[in-house]
């Protein structure tokens, strides 16, 4: 089955410890991307890879870190959390290294909802 | 930074009632994504649209981007308590490499 898997779905944890949100995808898609979601606010994307070894900055990247050492991996570093990183992330991967233009979607992952005490 | 405006940003309705959302911008995009979010699942997308003035009907739903390519609609016929869900735009950015998204609509049909 055709999957974006994030891991953990939960986590609390304490300002400071470091922690790392996985993401994996089984459809050998090159582009994947992270966002956050927050009441009011929707989907902020925080960083986007367009290929292995690519990555940049969305809308809001202080405080992360992500790498793109394999296609289907794209895991989500917090070196320092604070309690405004509690929130809902969620992954995504598209076949088109330019979702924006044309048809193809993006197939997200259920969210990890991160809460920062 | 491109910006979308999305309203209402709740609406609850009965069964059988229509409706229809706004997606706007000031700005240009290359494409429009409708997407509906449940509950503990991530987005799916509904509808894509990349022509200006065009309209896609899927089902019940009815989707339409502006001649200026800076906003869109979403219309619901005879709404369902399944069509309950967090509907979500996107437009696709000039160099196409990213979405923005909007704040989303939260519609509630009751039986």
């Amino acid at each position: 089955e055709a999957q974006v898997t994030q891991n953990p779905r939960y986590l609390i944890t304490v300002t400071g410890k470091k922690l790392t949100v996985t993401c994996s995808q089984n459809m050998n898609h090159e582009y994947m991307s992270w966002y956050r979601q927050d009441p009011g606010l929707g989907l902020r994307q925080i960083y986007y890879s367009m290929n292995v070894e690519v990555t940049d900055k969305g809308d809001v990247p202080e405080g992360y870190k992500v790498s793109r050492k394999e296609k289907r991996n794209f895991p989500l570093i917090l070196e320092s959390p604070s309690p405004n990183q509690t929130s809902l992330y969620f992954c995504a991967s598209s076949s088109s290294r330019l979702p924006g233009q044309g048809s193809q979607p993006q197939h997200f992952g259920d969210g990890t909802r991160l809460s920062i005490l | 930074t491109q910006l979308l405006e999305q309203s209402p940003q709740f609406l609850s309705i009965q069964e059988g009632e229509n409706l229809t959302v706004y997606c706007n911008s000031s700005s240009v995009f290359s494409s429009l994504q409708w997407y509906r979010q449940e509950p503990g699942e991530g987005p799916v997308l509904l509808v894509t649209v990349v022509t200006g003035g065009e309209v896609k009907k899927l089902k019940r739903l009815t989707f339409q981007f502006g001649d200026a390519r800076k906003d869109s609609s979403l219309h619901i016929t005879a709404a369902q308590p399944g069509d309950t869900g967090l509907y979500l735009c996107a437009g696709g950015r000039t160099s196409g490499s990213r979405l923005t998204f909007g704040e989303g609509t939260q519609l509630t049909v009751n039986p």
